[in-house]
This record gives structure tokens, sequence and C-alpha cells, in this order.
């Protein structure tokens, strides 16, 4: 069974000060691992991927993450974190090498980022 | 742009009803998922489909039934609604092409079961 933990239910950081938001991976074998972000009322829009190859990975709107291996995290990161950046954001994985084709979520992690 | 596309945002229903959640995407995409959203549990997978009319289970799949007759539409069923199903669904879509594996999701639909 593959799942994922997002130990901090919500993470406050203020405007302009570095942030990063929490995730750690179970599953068999090697992962894929995704971040999704979404705003009020809306669905989850795409952020960025991890498939293969360099364990830094760059997505939209500046965010980044790192696969850690050794430690099964993936862990999401900004620089300098913006009002908008406020959202609730979610981890996911699935296995590359086995089972289902279906990602599994973390519960998520609200960020709020105070002006 | 593509779209994944949700045909209600809300929806109230009466329990004992029987309820269909409709979704089109018009990527071609060979996958289609059900997840349901709930504060503090994250996104849980119901069913999910890998072609037509091939359905698998997902994590929870009871009280739900699945319909995807084209390629293009994956229906969701609550064969009769009781209020622990009012949640948030969103549907989703991904390709199968290496390489991609990430999802495409609807707007969602937030159903109330009075």
């Amino acid at each position: 069974a593959q799942s994922v933990a997002q130990p901090e239910d919500q993470v406050n950081v203020a405007e302009g000060n570095p942030l990063t938001v929490k995730c750690t991976y179970s599953v068999s074998g090697n992962p894929y691992l995704f971040w999704y972000v979404q705003y009020p009322n809306r669905g989850l829009q795409f952020l960025l991927k991890y498939i293969t190859g360099d364990n830094l990975v760059k997505g939209s709107y500046g965010f980044e993450a790192e696969f850690n291996k050794s430690q099964t995290s993936f862990h999401l990161k900004k620089p300098s974190a913006l009002v908008s950046d406020s959202a609730l954001y979610f981890c996911a994985v699935r296995a590359r090498d086995t089972g289902r084709r279906a990602l599994t979520f973390g519960s998520g992690t609200r960020l709020q980022v105070q002006p | 742009d593509v779209k994944v596309t949700q045909s209600s945002r809300y929806l109230v229903k009466r329990t004992g009803e029987k309820v269909f959640l409709e979704c089109v995407q018009d990527m071609d995409h060979e996958n289609m998922f059900w997840y349901r959203q709930d504060p503090g549990l994250g996104l849980r997978l119901i069913y999910f489909s890998y072609d037509v009319k091939m359905k698998e289970k997902g994590d929870i799949p009871e009280g739900y039934s699945v319909s995807r007759e084209k390629k293009e539409r994956f229906s969701l069923i609550l064969e009769s609604a009781s209020t622990n199903q009012t949640s948030m669904y969103l549907c989703a879509s991904s390709s199968t092409g290496v390489g991609n594996y990430g999802y495409t999701f609807g707007s969602g639909t937030r159903l109330t079961v009075v």
C-alpha cells in the first residue's frame, strides 16, 4: 500500500520569508511524486512533479521541491513567500513500477502568508 | 485550454435519492478518477477507470458505482444517497504517456445530502 503524510495542518509564514511544506511518503519501489495547490472553491492545480533524474524539481509560481530517497521525503519550498501563495497544498505519490495507476494524496497543509 | 468539466458545482439531494455526478474531459486521456475531499482527510479515491467500460475500486467504493461508456465521460453514481456522503467530489483525468502521470482536475461538485 502507498501513503503520504503531511504532518502540519497549517503553516504560517510572513511575506518575503522562505516557506517549507513538509511531505513524507511510503511506497513499494521507486515513486512518482507530485504537489498540487487548491484555491478556495476550486479544483486542484498541478505545481510540480518528480519522475526521475535531478532530485531538485522546479515548478510553477517559483516553487521547488527536493526528492530525498533516504528520508522518503518530498518537501515543497519557496525562497520568498507571497500573500497570494495562501492556499491548501497537497502532496501525492504513486509507485513507478507496480500497482495501480491512481495517486494517493496526503491530508493537505494550509499555507497562510501574512502581509 | 484543456479541460475537465464537472456538470454541477453545487448539488443538494435528499437521503435515499439516486445521484449522478458527471465528468467530461476533452484531452483524450485514458485514465479517469473520482475522489472525495473532506477536511482533515485529504482526497480519497473512490473509483478509477483506465479504459472505456473498465473500472477499478479505490479506497472507499462502498455506496458508489461508476460508468464509463465513452472515453471522455466518467460518471459517479450514488445508489442511495446518505448524509455521510455529503462532501466535495473531484474528478480528474490523466494520460498514460511516458513522463506524464499528472492529473488534470475538474472544479469539483459540492454535494449536500439532507
